[in-house]
C-alpha cells in the first residue's frame, strides 16, 4: 500500500528557532501534498495545499511567512515553522495524493512539535 | 462537501461488531462516502469509501442506505486496536482537494 513518512516524529525546540518537518511519499509520486495541524482533543485543520513545482496555497488565517512550505519533488514536501513560539506547539500531519484513478489520500504518522 | 453528523462517542465490547453511523442528508449525486480513522497520536488511516453500493474490504464494511442520506461503517469483530476516532467524510471522488475532517466518533473497544 501507499506509505507516507514524516521526519522527525517528535521535536522539541526553543522559542525563536526554526524547525523543518519533512513529508515523503515512499512508494508513489504525489502531485499534491497537504499539511494539517491538530491541537489536543481537536480535529485536523488544513493549513495548506502544496503542489509540486508551484507555490503552496494557504488556508485563511495561516501565515505563509511563518509556515514555509516547499514541494520541490514528487516525493518530498517540507514544512518549516519559522521563529517558533509556544503557541505553535501542535501535532503536524501531512498527507499525499497519488493523483490517479480512485486513489484517495494517504497520511503520514505526524510530527509532534513542542516549543519551549 | 456535504455536511456529516456522527455521534461523538460509542463503546463496543471486544469481539463484537462495531456499527458506526453517519448522517449525510445533503449528499449530492456525485459525492462519495469516505471513512477514515485516527488512532491516538497517529496520522489518519483510510478505511473504505463507496458511492451507493455496499462495500467491503479487509478492514470493514460500508452500508449506504438506498436514499444515500446515511451510512454505517461496520467493524465485524472489533479489537482493542480498533479504539480510535472515526471520521465520515462526504466528497466528490478524487477531487484533488483536502479532506474536511469533522469531529468524528470516538470509539472505545473494551475487553
Amino acid at each position: 500500500g501507499a506509505v507516507v513518512s514524516q521526519h522527525p516524529s517528535r521535536v522539541i525546540c526553543k522559542s525563536g528557532t526554526s524547525v523543518k518537518i519533512e513529508c515523503r511519499s515512499l512508494d508513489f509520486q504525489a502531485t499534491t501534498m497537504f499539511w494539517y495541524r491538530q491541537f489536543p482533543k481537536k480535529s485536523l485543520m488544513l493549513m495548506a495545499t502544496s503542489n509540486e513545482g508551484s507555490k503552496a496555497t494557504y488556508e485563511q488565517g495561516v501565515e505563509k511567512d511563518k509556515f514555509l512550505i516547499n514541494h520541490a519533488s514528487l516525493t518530498l514536501s517540507t514544512l518549516t515553522v519559522t521563529s517558533a513560539h509556544p503557541e505553535d506547539s501542535s501535532f503536524y500531519i501531512c498527507s499525499a495524493r497519488p493523483g490517479r484513478g480512485q486513489e484517495t489520500q494517504y497520511f503520514g504518522p505526524g510530527t509532534r512539535l513542542l516549543v519551549l | 462537501d456535504a455536511k456529516t453528523t456522527q455521534p461523538p462517542s460509542m463503546d463496543c465490547a471486544e469481539g463484537r461488531a462495531a456499527n458506526l453511523p453517519c448522517n449525510h442528508s445533503t449528499i449530492s449525486g456525485n459525492e462519495y462516502v469516505y471513512w477514515y480513522r485516527q488512532i491516538h497520536s497517529q496520522g489518519p488511516q483510510y478505511i473504505i469509501h463507496g458511492l451507493k453500493n455496499n462495500e467491503t474490504n479487509e478492514m470493514a464494511s460500508l452500508i449506504i442506505t438506498e436514499d444515500r442520506k446515511s451510512s454505517t461503517l461496520i467493524l465485524p469483530h472489533a479489537t482493542l486496536r480498533d479504539t480510535a476516532v472515526y471520521y465520515c467524510i462526504v466528497r466528490v471522488l478524487d477531487s484533488g482537494y483536502a479532506l474536511n475532517f469533522g469531529k468524528g466518533t470516538s470509539l472505545l473497544v473494551t475487553p
